[in-house]
């Protein structure tokens, strides 16, 4: 079993709709929980941090479930310019990435 | 601010061939870290430095060197390039805590033959 597991996808959506992601993680020592975003062949840029209570910004909301070990993003409001590979990122000490949701929102 | 810097962009090896790539950060960061990135995947911890003069193995480590000199370089090393090591390589650095944010090069893509 992977350490950092998110839903499959492809997530295919239209303009405007509301899209969640999960992440599950095994090591219950992790400290610290992101996500990033990462665009074509280009290099992962932090989308967010995930706090235990919950956090907001705009558009993107992160949750935390450490009982469950597992994180989630929600997305509202969807724009053609969130299509992207979201990952998971889980850090104990060292990062462990999860291998990522991709996400195509469509006209 | 250059941030993370990675070269080359591109690169193609014959096996057994051996090159190292290289990352600066400007940031003063003290952690650093390389991954690779097979397609459809996310990115695998090669090897990982807390600062100059400490280097430690990450998941995927066999073929690979690396050494910190100084706070700014992370050079990662092939020894004998195989085909299995055809991937995107990406440079990381931070600052050392649990809530610091990881920032990335570009990349270096390796195509071994």
């Amino acid at each position: 079993r992977k350490e950092v597991e998110q839903d499959p996808g492809p997530f295919n959506v239209p303009e405007g709709a509301t899209v969640a992601f999960n992440c599950t993680y095994s090591n219950s020592a992790s400290q610290s929980f992101f996500w990033y975003r990462q665009d074509c062949r280009k290099e992962p840029k932090l989308l967010m941090s995930v706090y235990s209570s919950g956090n907001e910004d705009g558009r993107f909301t992160a949750q935390l479930n450490r009982a469950s070990q597992y994180i989630s993003l929600l997305i509202r409001d969807s724009k053609l310019s969130d299509s992207a590979t979201y990952l998971c990122v889980v850090k104990a000490g060292k990062s462990t990435f999860g291998d990522g949701t991709t996400l195509t929102v469509k006209p | 601010n250059a941030g993370v810097t990675q070269t080359p962009k591109f690169q193609v090896l014959k096996t057994g061939q051996s090159m190292t790539l290289q990352c600066a950060q400007d940031m003063n960061h003290e952690y650093m870290s390389w991954y690779r990135q097979d397609p459809g995947m996310g990115l695998r911890l090669i090897h990982y430095s807390v600062g100059a003069g400490i280097t430690d193995q990450g998941e995927v480590p066999n073929g690979y060197n690396v050494s910190r000199s100084t706070t700014e370089d992370f050079p990662l090393r092939l020894l004998s390039a195989a085909p299995s090591q055809t991937s995107v390589y990406f440079c990381a650095s931070s600052y050392a805590g649990a809530q610091e944010t990881q920032y990335f090069g570009p990349g270096t893509r390796l195509l071994v033959l």
